[in-house]
């Protein structure tokens, strides 16, 4: 079955720490994203990349780093800088289609990013 | 005036009522239009997807778009209780920014 596999489902930092997400997908799509999800707020833009080795800051970037080296893995870096990491982390993929409409994106099931 | 509010809720309707969701924008740039439903502790899953105005219908699911009123709502027929979720709205334009609405908490009671 064709999807996006976020990995682990939980995780837990200890202060200092630097810890990276994985996120997968098989839907041969060229863009991946990576959002933040807090209660009682919507989802915010960490990073995104619309092609292999290239990637743009989101909306609230600082704290975070990435890397696309292959079209399938879009990892996200929690690192020490970011001081209030508690947040469930969300990717997600979509297809760049600049022909026709823009096309939705499609998530994996999360990670549950914890303190410790 | 915030680009995309959503009624946070809870909203409780009893099973097999009509339920509208609603989401109301102003920035008219918004082209594209999605629906997505999110289970606790799971990603949001992709519902509904227009950028059209008028109705788009897809089972016992309808979204309808208003863009002369920077509206748009989510009609769920035949309420269930698989169906008790949060629903987020999610508007797109041309050039890619997307915003998410902070979703609605929906309880379908037995």
């Amino acid at each position: 079955d064709g999807g996006i596999t976020q990995s682990p489902k939980y995780l837990f930092r200890k202060e200092g720490q630097n810890v990276t997400l994985s996120c997968e997908q098989n839907l041969n799509h060229d863009a991946m994203y990576w959002y933040r999800q807090d209660p009682g707020q919507g989802l915010r833009l960490i990073y995104y990349s619309q092609i292999v080795n290239d990637f743009q800051k989101g909306d609230i970037a600082e704290g975070y780093s990435v890397s696309r080296e292959k079209k399938e893995s879009f990892p996200l870096t929690v690192t020490s800088a970011q001081k209030n990491p508690t947040a469930f982390y969300l990717c997600a993929s979509s297809i760049v289609d600049r022909v026709a409409h823009n096309q939705p994106q499609h998530f994996g099931d999360g990670t549950r990013l914890s303190i410790l | 005036q915030k680009e995309v509010e959503q009624d946070p809720g809870p909203l409780s309707v009893p099973e097999g009522a009509i339920v509208s969701l609603n989401c109301t924008y102003s920035n008219s740039a918004f082209q594209y239009f999605m629906w997505y439903r999110q289970y606790s502790r799971k990603g949001p899953e992709l519902l509904m997807y227009t950028y059209s105005s008028g109705n788009k219908e897809d089972g016992r699911f309808t979204a309808q778009v208003d863009k002369s009123s920077k509206y748009i709502s989510l009609f769920i027929r035949d309420s269930q209780p698989s169906d008790s979720a949060t629903y987020l709205c999610a508007l797109q334009t041309r050039d890619d920014k997307i915003i998410f609405g902070k979703g609605t908490r929906l309880h379908i009671l037995p």
